[in-house]
């Protein structure tokens, strides 16, 4: 079955280590994207990527890092420059046709212990 | 600035109905998405309205006025699987998805 895959589930992290977000679909989707979800508040766009080799900072980039070396794959790093980084994160990937939404993968809950 | 509304949180009992409405401010719109998301679980996607009008499916229907900037999700003889919280969102000029905070439904026997 087709889908996107998040690793790992829990995470957690001692303050001013970095760490990385695992993110992998097999949906041939060109576009994938990092959200953040916070108690109370909408979802907000990390970063993303409509093509290989190409990513976009999206409206809360700051402390944030990712990659787009393969199609399948869109880990980000979240480093020790994030100033407050205890979220759910979710990775999305689209076809980029409107009409069929995005689909999300299961999140990671990173905590800084 | 772009805003998305919707209540915090509804209550409904099973077998009933119950409208959750969203009222947005975008620059520019693309298409309206509702999206289902059980607690600490993946939102899943509900539906798409980019036109006015009613969509339905199933026992699910969504609703779009992009006069009023409005759109509400009808859900009709509501499970207690139904217990989740709903997000609207709005996919704006640049193609980007601005986001609602979500409205949790509590689901009562």
């Amino acid at each position: 079955d087709g889908g996107i895959t998040q690793s790992p589930k829990y995470l957690f992290r001692k303050e001013g280590q970095n760490v990385t977000l695992s993110c992998e679909q097999n949906l041939n989707h060109d576009a994938m994207y990092w959200y953040r979800q916070d108690p109370g508040q909408g979802l907000r766009l990390i970063y993303y990527s409509q093509i290989v080799n190409d990513f976009q900072k999206g409206d809360i980039a700051e402390g944030y890092s990712v990659s787009r070396e393969k199609k399948e794959s869109f880990p980000l790093t979240v480093t020790s420059a994030q100033k407050n980084p205890t979220a759910f994160y979710l990775c999305a990937s689209s076809t980029g046709r409107e009409s069929n939404g995005y689909t999300f993968g299961s999140g990671t809950r990173l905590t800084v212990v | 600035g772009q805003n998305i509304d919707q209540p915090t949180e509804m209550t409904a009992t099973e077998g009933a109905i119950v409208q959750i409405n969203c009222t947005y401010q975008t620059s520019g719109f693309n298409g309206l998405f509702w999206y289902q998301q059980h607690a600490g679980e993946a939102p899943t996607f509900l539906s798409y309205n980019v036109l006015d009008g009613l969509e339905e499916k199933g026992r699910f229907s969504s609703f779009l006025s992009r006069s009023k900037g409005y759109s509400y999700l009808l859900l009709k003889e509501l499970q207690m699987k139904d217990s989740a919280s709903y997000l609207c969102a709005v996919l704006d000029s640049n193609y980007q998805l601005i986001w609602g905070a979500g409205t949790k439904l509590i689901i009562k026997p």
